[in-house]
C-alpha cells in the first residue's frame, strides 16, 4: 500500500547531540513536509520541499536542517542548535505542491531529551 | 492576520449527540478551509474541506458550515460516536502559495 513512513516511532537526543528522523514515502508526491506538533499548538511548519532538490524554510526552521536528494525521502536533522527538540515530529507529502490536494501524514517520530 | 482560531480547546459529548467545533480567521485570501483528524500516535487525515463558495458540505455525519462574512467555519459531527474520539484541526490557506496554516486543534471525546 502506497504511504508515508517515518522512523524511529521513538528517538531520544542527548546534549550536544545531532538526530536524524527519517521519511519515506512511495506516493510518487513532489512535495513533502516536517511539522512539529506541541500540546495546544497544533502544527508549526519547520521546512518544506516542492521538489527535488529544493527545500524551503518555514515558519520554525531554526537549529533544523535537510535534505530533499531522492523524490522518495526527505530526512530532518535536529541540531544541538535547537534547545528545545521535545516534541512529536510529523512528515507529510502531497501530490503537488500549487494544489489544494490533501496532505498525506506519516504517523510521527517522537523526540525526548535523555 | 495569518491565524486560524480554533475553539474549545477540549469538548466532551455524550454519545449519540452533535459535537460542534469552531474556526475564525481574519485573512480574506484564505479560499481553502480543509479539516484534519487525528487519532493519538497516528498523524492526521484530512476528513472534509470547502471553499468559500459554499456554505456547507456534507459527508456522512460530518458538516461543515461556512459564513464568509463573519469570516468563521465550523465542523459538525452528528450523532457522536466513541469512534470519533480524536484531536480535530481546522485550517486554511491561500490560492497564492497553497500553504496551509493549522488551527490549534480540539481534543474532542464522547462519552458512551
Amino acid at each position: 500500500d502506497g504511504g508515508i513512513t517515518q522512523s524511529p516511532k521513538y528517538l531520544f537526543r542527548k546534549e550536544g547531540q545531532n538526530v536524524t528522523l527519517s521519511c519515506e514515502q512511495n506516493l510518487n508526491h513532489d512535495a513533502m513536509y516536517w511539522y512539529r506538533q506541541d500540546p495546544g499548538q497544533g502544527l508549526r511548519l519547520i521546512y518544506y520541499s516542492q521538489i527535488v532538490n529544493d527545500f524551503q524554510k518555514g515558519d520554525i526552521a531554526e537549529g533544523y536542517s535537510v535534505s530533499r536528494e531522492k523524490k522518495e525521502s526527505f530526512p530532518l536533522t535536529v541540531t544541538s542548535a535547537q534547545k528545545n527538540p521535545t516534541a512529536f515530529y510529523l512528515c507529510a507529502s502531497k501530490g503537488q505542491a500549487n494544489s489544494n490536494q490533501p496532505q498525506h501524514f506519516g504517523d510521527g517520530t517522537r523526540l525526548s531529551i535523555l | 492576520q495569518q491565524q486560524v482560531k480554533q475553539s474549545p480547546q477540549s469538548l466532551i459529548v455524550q454519545k449519540g449527540g452533535i459535537s460542534i467545533i469552531n474556526c475564525a480567521y481574519e485573512n480574506t485570501a484564505f479560499d481553502y478551509f480543509p479539516w484534519y483528524q487525528q487519532f493519538p500516535g497516528k498523524g492526521p487525515a484530512l476528513l472534509i474541506a470547502i471553499r468559500p463558495d459554499v456554505s456547507e458540505k456534507k459527508e456522512g455525519r460530518f458538516t461543515i458550515s461556512f459564513n464568509k462574512s463573519a469570516k468563521q467555519f465550523s465542523l459538525h459531527i452528528m450523532d457522536s460516536q466513541p469512534g470519533d474520539s480524536a484531536t480535530y484541526f481546522c485550517a486554511a490557506s491561500p490560492d497564492s502559495n497553497y500553504q496551509l496554516i493549522w488551527g490549534a486543534g480540539t481534543k474532542l471525546i464522547i462519552k458512551p
